[in-house]
């Protein structure tokens, strides 16, 4: 069935420091790439979104590309700051569903 | 603009009694897609809904169940409840079209003991 791999599951880095996380898709319909930040208490929440006819997407100090041939995605953060702290997860989905099938989640630890 | 409100926030269960979520969409948002997470399993989709209409089903067993009224609120209830459903439930909605950003709840945490 659908499976997203998602890595590292834990990423520390130093404030200021880029980050960069990887996910790889199964499904080959699969079209819509989008990325949630999740804070302790609180539901998923958009950060940036991707769709297969795009390669590059970016906003502010954030970026994804999309390598449909590999069928791999991956999130680029510069510029790291403390608050960018928290777990992000990646996720896939076909053309007119809206079901996510979602990674693992990458836990995001920026240090003063 | 209000986001997408679920009530109620936390709910303490015992095993075998049943309960039902409830999730407000946002405005002009017609999907409600409801997901379960949990530490083990992670993000899991559980179904969605679309005018009234169930319109796509994860694997989940038939105890978990869902319906949608005319306003596009949505509620999903979980019959004889199992220690391993204790998780996050969360909903996400969007307008409903192709490839539409949902967006997510605050989410109900179950307790089942």
């Amino acid at each position: 069935g659908e499976n997203v791999e998602q890595h590292p599951s834990t990423l520390s880095v130093q404030e200021g420091d880029s980050a960069v996380i990887k996910c790889t898709y199964s499904d080959s319909a699969s079209n819509y790439f989008p990325w949630y930040k999740q804070e302790l208490g609180k539901g998923p929440q958009l950060i940036i979104d991707i769709r297969s006819n795009v390669g590059e997407k970016k906003d502010q100090r954030i970026a994804v590309t999309l390598n449909k041939t590999a069928k791999h995605f991956s999130l680029h953060i510069t510029e790291t700051q403390p608050e960018d702290s928290a777990v992000y997860f990646c996720a896939a989905s076909r053309d007119s569903f809206q079901k996510l099938v979602f990674g693992t989640g990458t836990r995001l630890l920026v240090s003063p | 603009k209000a986001g997408v409100t679920q009530t109620p926030r936390y709910l303490i269960k015992t095993r075998g009694q049943q309960v039902t979520l409830s999730c407000s969409p946002i405005s002009g948002h017609r999907s409600v897609s409801w997901y379960q997470q949990t530490p083990g399993q992670g993000l899991q989709f559980l179904f969605e809904y679309f005018s009234e209409t169930q319109r796509n089903k994860g694997n989940f067993p038939g105890r978990f169940s869902g319906r949608q009224f005319s306003n596009s609120r949505s509620e999903m209830n979980v019959s004889t409840l199992e220690l391993g459903d204790s998780a996050l439930y969360l909903c996400a909605t969007s307008r409903g079209g192709t490839s539409e950003t949902q967006y997510f709840g605050p989410g109900t945490r179950l307790l089942v003991l």
